[in-house]
């Protein structure tokens, strides 16, 4: 299958610092990316709608000012966390959609975002 | 409210025997419903897509059906095997934007 890759895999970040994940989509163009949140043991949170070129869509209650969303290129998606805080720590999860195959999206493998 | 509602608690079955979890949603039309198989610590494995139009889909051990009237897709795993202990996530793609249910953990004992 199509194969996402999301960097760092883990991060460990001083509290009112910022942080950036990636998220590529190795062999195939990616119009449309989309960046979740999860808490163990819970379900996927969708944070957030990345289209190439234009501005992120967030869900509701997601701050876009602390989660910055940049789709610059079609194969790239990056999410950076601003002034993180403890209780950002999370897994924070990035897809994208493949637009051959029936929309089927693929996951990169997650990052573990620590904030002390 | 739209829900997607999975079965919270875990699924405990003997080796070979067929695992079947449950994927209920309300106050949603999705086009496409897919399934995802995810371990620890790790993201989301892409195993199956059905669309609203098709009642079953197959791949190896898996299988997959879809009742639309009836708001619910059901997965089924045959001759399970340990490694097949996961949770799997049901998701759905509505208007553009797919959302998750809470997944099912699978236990396989040997």
């Amino acid at each position: 299958g199509a194969v996402v890759s999301q960097h760092p895999s883990r991060v460990i970040c001083k509290s009112g610092t910022s942080v950036k994940i990636e998220c590529r989509s190795l062999d195939f163009q990616a119009t449309t990316m989309f960046w979740y949140r999860q808490f163990p043991k819970q379900s996927l949170m969708l944070m957030a709608t990345s289209n190439e070129g234009s501005k992120a869509t967030y869900e509701q209650g997601v701050e876009k000012d602390k989660f910055l969303i940049n789709h610059a290129s079609l194969t790239l998606s990056t999410l950076t966390v601003t002034s993180a805080h403890p209780e950002d720590s999370s897994f924070y999860i990035c897809s994208a959609r493949e637009p051959t195959v029936g929309n089927t999206i693929y996951f990169g493998e997650g990052s573990w975002l620590t904030v002390v | 409210s739209q829900k997607i509602e999975q079965n919270s608690e875990a699924l405990n079955i003997q080796e070979g025997k067929t695992a079947t979890l449950t994927c209920n949603y309300t106050n949603y039309s999705p086009a496409y419903l897919q399934w995802y198989r995810q371990d620890p610590g790790r993201g989301p494995v892409f195993l199956l897509l059905i669309r609203e139009n098709e009642k079953e889909k197959r791949k190896e051990r898996l299988k997959v059906t879809f009742d639309t009237t009836l708001k619910q897709s059901l997965f089924h795993i045959t001759a399970s095997q340990p490694a097949d202990s996961a949770t799997y996530l049901c998701a759905l793609l509505n208007f553009n934007k797919f959302y998750f249910g809470s997944g099912t953990k699978l236990n396989v004992k040997p």
